[in-house]
């Protein structure tokens, strides 16, 4: 099984700054990462897809990163609706795995 | 566009099954597969399994031994069975599309939380 391990856990930042979220597999999963952003109470929603690719209808303001084991979701600037949790997830091997999550809070 | 509901009993008693049903809106089941993802509160998520709408099933795992999932086309509807529960298995349970046979999940229902208790 593939391990996804996302740091750090909680990033505290204010409104307008840039946001770096790390994913770290275990083992190469070549650009197979998605990312999810979860907000309180909701189901998590398609961020980017493998790797670098936005979902339908997320702003320029995510971008994604990487290959291989090391990976990053970088919001540019922060808007109040970011604030939120986020995972990423790999699509190389069964099981299907996510990382534990990284919360954006309100410094 | 393509929605999805999740339905079931919300208390299920320890050793007894949990079942849930996802009702797909807005689309058909045909060539897509479809999954059951589950996130214990205040945790992170976990992929259960998924079946392709001809019936094609794959199992996480560490779940394999008491999961079963199976699809009815004429409802557009997929469901979940989990057997022998335990408190464990307390969680938010989400259906959601996944893109492919080892993909990623969009859309995805709301969810629906699931406590194991007697």
């Amino acid at each position: 099984e593939i391990v996804l391990t996302q740091s750090p856990a909680t990033l505290s930042l204010s409104a307008g700054e840039r946001a770096t979220l790390s994913c770290r597999a275990s083992q190469s999963v070549s650009s197979n990462l998605v990312w999810y952003q979860q907000k309180f109470g909701q189901a998590p929603r398609l961020l980017m897809y493998e790797a670098s690719n936005r979902a339908t209808g997320i702003p320029a303001r995510f971008s994604g990163s990487g290959s291989g084991t090391d990976f990053t979701l970088t919001i540019s600037s922060l808007e109040p609706e970011d604030f939120a949790v986020y995972y990423c997830q790999q699509r190389t091997n069964w099981p299907l795995t996510f990382g534990g999550g990284t919360k954006i809070e309100i410094k | 566009q393509v929605q999805l509901q999740e339905s079931g009993p919300g208390l299920v008693k320890p050793s007894e099954t949990l079942s849930l049903t996802c009702t797909v809106s807005g689309g058909s089941l045909s060539s897509y597969y479809w999954t059951w993802i589950r996130q214990p509160p205040g945790k992170g998520l976990e992929w259960i399994g998924c079946i392709y709408y001809s019936g094609t099933t794959d199992y996480n795992p560490s779940l394999k031994s008491r999961v079963t999932i199976s699809v009815d086309t004429s409802k557009n509807q997929f469901s979940l069975e989990l057997s022998s529960v335990t408190a464990a298995d307390t969680a938010v349970y989400y259906c959601a599309r996944q893109r492919g046979n080892i993909g990623w999940f969009d859309p995805w229902g709301q969810g629906t939380l699931v406590t194991v208790s007697s």
